[in-house]
C-alpha cells in the first residue's frame, strides 16, 4: 500500500498522559499536513511541513502540541499532559505542490 | 463568516436516486475545489478535483464549480448503499502551505 499511513489508529489516554502519533507521507510527497476533526465537523488544520521545515501552525496548535518531520520523511504530533477536549481523530495529509492531497486513516484519541 | 459552507444534512434518498450536494465559498480567490468522501471512522478519500468554472465527470460523478456565484456542487446518478457516507467540500488558500479549507461535511445514506 503507498497510501499516507498513520499509525496507531486509535489511542487511549488518560488525562495528563502524552501521546505521540506517527504519519509516514506517499514517498515522492514533500508536504505533509496535520489536521483535526471533531465530531460533526469538517478537518480543521493544524501545521504544515515542506520538506522537513515546520512553516505554519494554526493556533489550534496549543503550547501542548508539538511536531516534528526529521529529515522530511515520517512525521510525529505530540500531545503533552491530554485534555478531554483533545479527543478527536488526527489526520494526516500529504502532497506535492499545487496538487491534490490525499490522507491517511487517521488516528482516534479518546482522552478518558 | 465561515469561509466554506456545507448544509450537514443529513440527507436521505432511495437507491438509484440523483443525489445534489452543495457548498458555498466566500472568498473568490479560490482556485482548486475538492470533494471527499469519509466513511464513518476512516480518513477522508479524494473523489473529484477541479479547477475553475465548468464540469467535471468521473463515473457516477459529476462536480461542478460556479465562480460567478461562488457555488461547488457534486452530483451523484444512480446512488447505490455504498456511497453512503459524508462528503466534505475543500478548497487550499492560495499561496504558502495551500492548507485545505473544509466544509462541515453532508452526511448521505441511500437505502436500498
Amino acid at each position: 500500500d503507498t497510501g499516507v499511513s498513520q499509525n496507531p489508529r486509535h489511542k487511549i489516554t488518560k488525562r495528563g498522559q502524552n501521546v505521540t502519533f506517527r504519519c509516514d507521507p506517499i514517498s515522492e510527497h514533500n508536504r505533509l499536513y496535520w489536521y483535526r476533526q471533531t465530531l460533526g465537523q469538517g478537518p480543521e488544520f493544524l501545521t504544515y511541513f515542506q520538506n522537513e521545515a515546520q512553516l505554519e501552525k494554526s493556533r489550534l496548535l496549543s503550547d501542548r502540541f508539538s511536531a516534528e518531520r526529521p529529515k522530511g520523511s515520517f512525521s510525529t504530533l505530540e500531545i503533552q499532559r491530554t485534555e478531554q477536549g483533545d479527543s478527536a481523530m488526527y489526520l494526516c495529509a500529504s502532497n506535492r505542490v499545487e496538487a491534490e492531497a490525499f490522507f491517511g486513516q487517521g488516528t482516534r484519541l479518546t482522552v478518558v | 463568516q465561515k469561509e466554506v459552507e456545507q448544509d450537514p444534512g443529513p440527507l436521505s434518498v432511495p437507491e438509484g436516486a440523483i443525489v445534489s450536494l452543495n457548498c458555498t465559498y466566500s472568498n473568490s480567490a479560490f482556485q482548486y475545489f475538492m470533494w471527499y468522501r469519509q466513511y464513518s471512522r476512516k480518513g477522508p478519500e479524494l473523489l473529484m478535483y477541479t479547477y475553475s468554472s465548468g464540469n467535471k465527470e468521473d463515473g457516477r460523478f459529476t462536480a461542478q464549480v460556479d465562480k460567478s456565484s461562488k457555488y461547488i456542487s457534486l452530483f451523484i446518478r444512480d446512488s447505490q448503499p455504498s456511497d453512503s457516507a459524508t462528503y466534505l467540500c475543500a478548497t487550499p488558500e492560495k499561496g504558502g502551505s495551500e492548507k485545505l479549507v473544509f466544509g462541515k461535511g453532508t452526511k448521505l445514506t441511500v437505502n436500498p
